[in-house]
């Protein structure tokens, strides 16, 4: 199992433009998180989807941030438009629905805003 | 509301020298809790979780529901136990989930 997978693992763009950051998790889990690492604000948790369904998006900064899952497989997190701000390690996640199973990382995407 | 708290931000240490990292937690019912372990620029892993009561890498974790805390203790740390650490909470509420809530870390630094 190459457990989860996250894309692309270095991104540097300016602000203002569009970022999409990719995740696929481990086959046969149902469940998904993103998480975005900062010094400052240590590991948050920004939106999580049960059975491709987001079930807590409260993390969410703001609007620029939307994440989606249109299938078991695969999920998005976008931001749009870029802040220098949001200059992070993102982590996607994904673990199954029983309760007893930990979750499982990705390498996580390093975003630089310029 | 759950809340996990981790007071230290940095644990600087001796080759040797024991470590305990603290971990204190604020939850109505019984929560699950976990430690996860990052290294340097790795993905986070799973360190130990306090149903399994088991040693990892020469590291245990007690849960004291009485004092609502979950410490990360090593007798004898090594260099390549230099990581940032992240104690979690699982709360037992089915429709949540495996939702977990994270401290903020303790980079911890083992001195040759």
């Amino acid at each position: 199992d190459a457990g989860v997978i996250q894309s692309p693992r270095h991104e540097v763009t300016e602000m203002g433009q569009e970022v999409t950051l990719r995740c696929k998790p481990i086959s046969g889990h149902n469940s998904l998180f993103w998480y975005r690492q900062t010094m400052m604000r240590g590991l948050e948790l920004l939106i999580y989807f049960n059975n491709n369904v987001p079930i807590d998006d409260s993390g969410m900064p703001e609007d620029r941030f939307s994440a989606k899952m249109p299938n078991a497989s695969f999920s998005t997190l976008k931001i749009q438009p870029s802040e220098p701000r949001d200059s992070a390690v993102y982590f996607c996640a994904s673990s199954t629905l029983r309760e007893d199973q930990p979750q499982h990382f990705g390498d996580g995407t390093r975003l630089s805003i310029l | 509301a759950q809340r996990v708290t981790q007071p230290e931000k940095l644990l600087s240490v001796f080759k040797g020298a024991p470590v305990e990292l603290k971990c204190n937690y604020s939850y109505s019912g019984s929560p699950e809790l976990f430690w996860y372990v990052q290294y340097s620029r790795q993905r986070l892993q799973l360190l130990l979780r306090h149903i399994s009561r088991e040693s990892i890498k020469g590291f245990t974790a007690d849960l004291n529901k009485g004092e609502t805390s979950f410490h990360l203790k090593k007798p004898f740390a090594q260099e390549e136990d230099s990581a940032m650490y992240y104690c979690a909470l699982r709360g037992m509420i089915k429709a949540a989930g495996n939702k977990l809530t994270f401290g903020g870390g303790t980079r911890v630094l083992v001195k040759p």
